[in-house]
């Protein structure tokens, strides 16, 4: 069973569109988190949720908004898409203590055309 | 401001031989501190973490790692490298607490080499 899923795998797309990619965890963790990587494999957190609820907003555009429907999902939708948003977009969850570690979703690689 | 470096981009090592990837961290505090490997199209995965006790911890995969307090170090060990090793190491700290943000170093690719 795999523990941190995320769909779809690839996303290919042109700027201006709006997409989302969905996350699921099967762990029973109460953290999940958005992060992004760059082509340089650079990974910058972009958000965080504890228990559907808000915990970390780094500095991202307004045009990306992550939704927590229950706390086994984390969703990111992102609206008029941008050349500069071409990444790896990871999915991760943990327990919620800063002494667990995180567990990875594969990834969804975002290219806009 | 918490940052974390990993002063190599990419370390190469002979298959057998010992390899070392290093990890510095300016967190204040006693930090959590934790070592993932990507590998490619795949998500990072979990290695090993220091918490407390004992510097040197030992981890998945034959690897273990080296925490100096005064070094403010973390640095990531094997004894025999495997040409399989070779991957992107992230280095990660975390402040105690809940919810805490994690913040990840810039990643040392790995070659092994047979």
């Amino acid at each position: 069973d795999t523990a941190v899923s995320q769909t779809p795998k690839y996303l290919v797309t042109q700027m201006g569109n709006d997409k989302s990619i969905k996350c699921e965890q099967n762990l029973g963790h109460d953290t999940m988190y958005w992060y992004k990587q760059d082509s340089k494999k650079f990974l910058k957190i972009m958000f965080s949720y504890n228990n559907k609820e808000l915990i970390i907003n780094e500095t991202v555009p307004n045009r990306f908004s992550p939704k927590s429907p229950d706390k086994a999902h984390l969703n990111l939708h992102i609206n008029s898409l941008e050349l500069g948003d071409s990444a790896v977009y990871f999915c991760a969850s943990s327990p919620g203590n800063s002494n667990q570690p995180q567990h990875f979703g594969d990834g969804t690689r975002l290219s806009i055309l | 401001a918490q940052s974390v470096a990993q002063p190599e981009d990419q370390v190469n090592v002979a298959e057998g031989n010992p390899l070392t990837v290093k990890c510095t961290y300016s967190v204040s505090g006693n930090p959590y501190l934790f070592w993932y490997v990507q590998y490619p199209n795949r998500g990072l995965q979990f290695l090993l973490k220091y918490i407390t006790g004992d510097n040197l911890v030992k981890g998945s995969y034959g690897f273990e790692a080296e925490f100096n307090k005064s070094q403010t170090s973390f640095h990531l060990k094997k004894p025999s490298a495997l040409v399989s090793d070779s991957a992107l190491y992230f280095c990660a700290v975390s402040p105690p607490g809940y919810g805490q943000n994690f913040v990840f170093g810039p990643g040392t690719r790995l070659s092994v080499l047979p």
